[in-house]
């Protein structure tokens, strides 16, 4: 059974880059089929889909966040990282890592999420 | 960014049988298939219904899904107090290229 945890600072200064990762446990992140996901929820909104990466390195990220954005894996560790520039007061939210298992398009597992919060 | 319409909440007392909707258009549900994930209080979401009407792993059949054109429902029978949780719907949309997600509902047993 895979499961993820997601690690990183919870807070962050505005105009600065936010980094998190999220390891992988009970499972490769080489697996051919799993695209390492990444999904933030807004204080009390809905779910926001921010990217997935392949192992291999290729990405598909969500336009609206595409110029911010960029996500990387790390096989030696068997965890994959997001890298968001430029926050600001709406990037706060909780990030979730989870699993998309290709060709198939819904999310599982889902790790604990973490919060983050942007101020100064 | 939620493409996806669904009620804010819904309520109903233990054992009845509660509604969701999720409500989109042609570049999203009208073509995808439509996942479901249900969010306890304090905790991450979980898969509960994917391709629109398949249960997960130990998911009881008191929970199913439907689509039908550009809206998905997803329907809760025997409702019982550990189903209080928010549920969000989930689906590909081809013209944002991006994985989008409905607004989210609250249920309440009352």
């Amino acid at each position: 059974q895979v499961q993820l945890q997601e690690a990183g600072p919870g807070l962050v200064k505005p105009s600065e880059t936010l980094s998190l990762t999220c390891t992988v446990s009970g499972g490769s992140i080489s697996t051919s089929s799993h695209y390492w996901t990444w999904i933030r929820q807004h204080p009390g909104e809905g779910l926001e889909w921010l990217g997935y990466i392949y192992y291999s390195g290729t990405t598909f990220y969500n336009p609206s966040l595409q110029s911010r954005i960029t996500m990387s894996v790390d096989t030696s560790k068997n965890q994959f990282s997001l890298r968001l520039t430029s926050v600001t007061a709406a990037d706060a939210a909780v990030y979730y890592c989870a699993i998309r298992t290709s060709p198939d398009n819904w999310f599982d597992p889902w790790g604990q999420g973490i919060q983050v919060t942007v101020s100064s | 960014q939620s493409v996806l319409t669904q009620p804010p909440s819904v309520s109903a007392a233990p054992g009845e049988k509660v509604t969701i909707s999720c409500s989109g258009s042609s570049s999203n549900i009208g073509n995808n298939h439509v996942s479901w994930y249900q969010q306890l209080p304090g905790t991450a979401p979980k898969l509960l219904i994917y391709d629109s009407n398949k249960r997960t792993s130990g998911i009881p059949d008191r929970f199913s899904g439907s689509k039908s054109g550009t809206s998905a429902t997803l329907g809760i029978t025997g409702l019982q107090a550990g189903d209080e949780a928010d549920y969000h719907c989930g689906t590909w949309d081809a013209s944002l290229r991006a994985y989008v997600f409905g607004t989210g509902t609250k249920v309440t047993v009352l």
